[in-house]
C-alpha cells in the first residue's frame, strides 16, 4: 500500500523557520496537503494544491513540492504553532487517500 | 461556512457494526463536493476509511474496505459510516469531513470528532 513518510519530531526556535518534510514516490504525480492538528481537536488543513493556503491561515505557513518531497515550511514560527502535522495525498490512481505519520512540532 | 457534527454510540461489541452519522449543515451533501471519514486510535495518527462522492461513487482504504459501508441520505443532509465486525482495534476517534475535489482531492472541513471503544 501506498506510504507518505514523514520525520516524527521538528523543534523550531520561536521567530525561527520549521520545515517538515513528507515524501512519496508518487509526489511527482499527486499534490499533497498538509494538515495542523492540536491536541484534542480536529485537524485543520493549512496548506492544499502543495502550495495554497486557505483563507485565515497565516501567511507564515508555506507548503512548496519537488520530486518525490513535499515540504510544509513555517516561518518565524510561533508559540502557537505548537501542534502534530500531517501531510496527506493520494496514490497514482487518485482512489486511494493516505496520511503521513504526522510530524510533532515544538516551539 | 459548513458545519459537520458526528453522531452515534460512543461504545460498540466486538464482532458487532460500528455506526456513525455525520449531519451537514451550511452545504448540501448533493452538490459537487465528496464527503469522507478519517479516524484515529488513541496516541495515534490519522488514518483515511473512506470517501464518497456526489457520483456516488464511494473509495475505501485497501485495509478496511470490505468492512466498510459509507452512504449519503439527502433527506437529513447527511452522511453516514457502518464497519461491519469490530475489533479493539477499532477504537478510535472517528471525524467526519468534506472533501473538495482539487488538483488532488483534499478535506477542507472537518467534524469535531467523536470517540469510540470496542469492548465488550
Amino acid at each position: 500500500s501506498y506510504e507518505l513518510t514523514q520525520p516524527p519530531s521538528v523543534s523550531v526556535s520561536p521567530g525561527q523557520t520549521a520545515r517538515i518534510t513528507c515524501s512519496g514516490d508518487d509526489l511527482p504525480k499527486k499534490h499533497a496537503s498538509w494538515y495542523q492538528q492540536k491536541s484534542g481537536q480536529a485537524p485543520v488543513l493549512v496548506i492544499y494544491d502543495d502550495t495554497k493556503r486557505p483563507s485565515g491561515i497565516p501567511e507564515r505557513f508555506s507548503g512548496s513540492s519537488s520530486g518525490t518531497m513535499a515540504t510544509l515550511t513555517i516561518s518565524g514560527a510561533q508559540a502557537e504553532d505548537a501542534a502534530d502535522y500531517y501531510c496527506y495525498s493520494t496514490d497514482s490512481t487518485g482512489d486511494h487517500l493516505v496520511f503521513g505519520g504526522g510530524t510533532k512540532v515544538t516551539v | 461556512q459548513v458545519h459537520l457534527q458526528e453522531s452515534g454510540p460512543g461504545l460498540t461489541k466486538p464482532s458487532e457494526t460500528l455506526s456513525l452519522a455525520c449531519a451537514v449543515s451550511g452545504a448540501s451533501v448533493s452538490n459537487g463536493y465528496f464527503w469522507g471519514w478519517v479516524r484515529q486510535p488513541p496516541g495515534k495518527g490519522l488514518e483515511w476509511i473512506g470517501s464518497l462522492y456526489h457520483t456516488g461513487t464511494t473509495y475505501s482504504n485497501p485495509s478496511l474496505k470490505s468492512r466498510v459501508t459509507i452512504s449519503i441520505d439527502t433527506s437529513k443532509n447527511q452522511f453516514s459510516l457502518k464497519l461491519k465486525s469490530v475489533t479493539a482495534a477499532d477504537t478510535a476517534v472517528y471525524f467526519c469531513a468534506r472533501g473538495a475535489a482539487s488538483g488532488t482531492d483534499y478535506f477542507d472541513s472537518w467534524g469535531p470528532g467523536t470517540l469510540v471503544t470496542v469492548s465488550s
